[in-house]
């Protein structure tokens, strides 16, 4: 089955500064490939996703690219905030019939101002 | 508001006891999910409800059981659980069930097993 490695497991930076949170995956037909980010005391909310027809995928201050050779796929966060502080998810699927995402360990992001 | 509400946020229970976690989502989607997320692991998939029908029943123990009474409830009865069962239950749900439908879910269930 899909296996997902997710790097690192914890980050911290600067308010300002930028973070990138990088996975891979080892099954080459999986295709969909979501973020979520997940705040103390609550559900994972998705942020961003990217599917395997686009290289990169931009929302604000968060992208997400994706290099279908190598297998892995990243999260660049710029000009971080503390309300980024949060433990985000990578996740990875392919074409079936119904959701079977298999997710990373997760990496906890700490902002501080 | 995330749009799906689970009930309680917290319960402890002992090995011999009976308890139930319920999930409510007012998205109007049509698959729902449990998930169970234990530290330093990446979330499990338990079980995959499309259409009031259980399509994914991911190995797990019997002594979780769910139910799934129409399109907006999923319950996980839990009977007879080992103390490594303590977890946050998340559940999910999701326009349809296909494979690129983003989850939306819920708070969670905190889970203590004594």
């Amino acid at each position: 089955g899909e296996n997902v490695e997710q790097h690192p497991s914890t980050l911290s930076v600067q308010e300002g500064d930028s973070a990138v949170i990088k996975c891979t995956y080892s099954d080459s037909a999986s295709n969909y490939f979501p973020w979520y980010k997940q705040e103390l005391g609550k559900g994972p909310q998705l942020i961003i996703d990217i599917r395997s027809n686009v290289g990169e995928k931009k929302d604000q201050r968060i992208a997400v690219t994706l290099n279908k050779t190598a297998k892995h796929f990243s999260l660049h966060i710029t000009e971080t905030q503390p309300e980024d502080s949060a433990v985000y998810f990578c996740a990875a699927s392919k074409g079936s019939g119904y959701s079977t995402l298999t997710f990373g360990k997760g990496t906890m992001l700490l902002v501080s101002p | 508001e995330t749009g799906v509400t689970q009930t309680p946020r917290h319960l402890v229970m002992g090995m011999t006891n009976k308890k139930s976690l319920k999930c409510e989502q007012h998205l109007g989607h049509n698959a729902m999910y449990w998930y169970k997320q234990s530290a330093k692991k990446p979330l499990e998939l338990m079980f995959v409800y499309s259409l009031e029908e259980r399509v994914e029943n991911n190995s797990v123990p019997s002594r979780f059981s769910p139910e799934c009474p129409n399109s907006s409830h999923l319950f996980l009865h839990l009977h007879t659980l080992q103390p490594e069962d303590s977890a946050l239950y998340l559940c999910a749900s999701s326009r349809d069930s296909s494979y690129n439908s983003p989850l939306h879910f819920g708070n969670g269930t905190r889970l203590t097993v004594t």
